[in-house]
C-alpha cells in the first residue's frame, strides 16, 4: 500500500448535480495529482497542486476545480456533473523537494453520473 | 504534445512463459521521465519503474526487466517467466518536467496481460 487514501470509495451523483472527492497524501509527501480514468482507458492528468497552488493543468474545463490543505490533502471538485464525467478519480502523491518525482497512486473514486 | 502508445491492447500467456510489453513515446525535449505502472483489478496504480532520459541503462529487478532506447524512443517491459500473479491492466507514462511536475503523467492507453495458468 502506498498510504495514500480516498474517500468515498465509491459515489453516485445526477447530472447537474455537484461532486467533492478528497485525498489523503503519503507521509512527507507535499505534491498531489488528480486524474480522470474512463472506462478502458489510462489515466488523464487533470491537475497537480504544489504547497497549496494550482501548479499544472491538463485539458480538462474550469468546472473541475480543487484545494490543497497545510497538511497537503486535496480535494477534487466537480461542478455542474455530465454523463461523460462518470470515470475513476485517482489522486496521486509525491514530492518534489525532496527529489522524489515517482507519483504514488491511491486507490481511486468511482464516480458514477446518471 | 507528448504522447504514449502501448500498441497491444492485450496479450494473453501461459504461465511461465516470457512476455514483452512495447511502448513507444514521443516529446519535443531532451529532459523526460518514462515510467511503467501495473493496475490489477482492484484498480490501485502500482509503481513500478521510472527511467531518466539521460540514463539508458537497461535494468532488472527479479523478473521485471526494462529496455530503454532512445534512438527508437522505446521503454519496453519484460516479464520473464511469467505468473498468473502477474495478470492486470500495465501502463507506460511520460513525463516532461521533473517526473511529474506541472504537466503530470502522460499515460498510454494500457495492456491487458493476461497469464493463464
Amino acid at each position: 500500500e502506498t498510504g495514500v487514501t480516498q474517500s468515498p470509495t465509491h459515489l453516485i451523483k445526477t447530472r447537474g448535480q455537484q461532486v467533492t472527492l478528497r485525498c489523503s497524501s503519503q507521509s512527507g509527501h507535499n505534491t498531489v495529482s488528480w486524474y480522470q480514468q474512463a472506462l478502458g482507458q489510462g489515466p488523464q492528468f487533470i491537475f497537480q497542486y504544489y504547497r497549496e497552488e494550482e501548479n499544472g493543468r491538463g485539458n480538462f474545463p474550469p468546472r473541475f476545480s480543487g484545494l490543497q490543505f497545510p497538511n497537503y490533502s486535496s480535494e477534487l471538485n466537480v461542478n455542474a456533473l455530465e454523463l461523460d464525467d462518470s470515470a475513476l478519480y485517482l489522486c496521486a502523491s509525491s514530492s518534489r523537494d525532496r527529489g522524489l518525482y515517482e507519483q504514488y497512486f491511491g486507490p481511486g473514486t468511482r464516480l458514477t453520473v446518471t | 504534445a507528448q504522447k504514449v502508445t502501448q500498441a497491444q491492447t492485450e496479450i494473453s500467456v501461459v504461465e511461465k512463459e516470457d512476455v514483452t510489453l512495447d511502448c513507444v513515446y514521443e516529446t519535443r525535449d531532451t529532459t523526460y521521465y518514462l515510467f511503467w505502472y501495473k493496475q490489477p483489478p482492484s484498480g490501485e496504480l502500482v509503481f513500478l519503474i521510472r527511467r531518466n532520459s539521460f540514463d539508458e541503462q537497461n535494468e532488472i529487478s527479479g523478473r521485471y526487466s526494462w529496455n530503454f532506447q532512445k534512438s527508437t524512443s522505446s521503454f519496453n517491459f519484460t516479464i520473464t517467466a511469467s505468473q498468473v500473479v502477474d495478470s492486470a491492466v500495465y501502463f507506460c507514462a511520460l513525463s516532461e518536467n521533473s517526473g511529474g511536475g506541472a504537466d503530470g503523467l502522460t499515460f498510454g492507453k494500457g495492456t491487458h496481460l493476461i497469464i493463464q495458468p
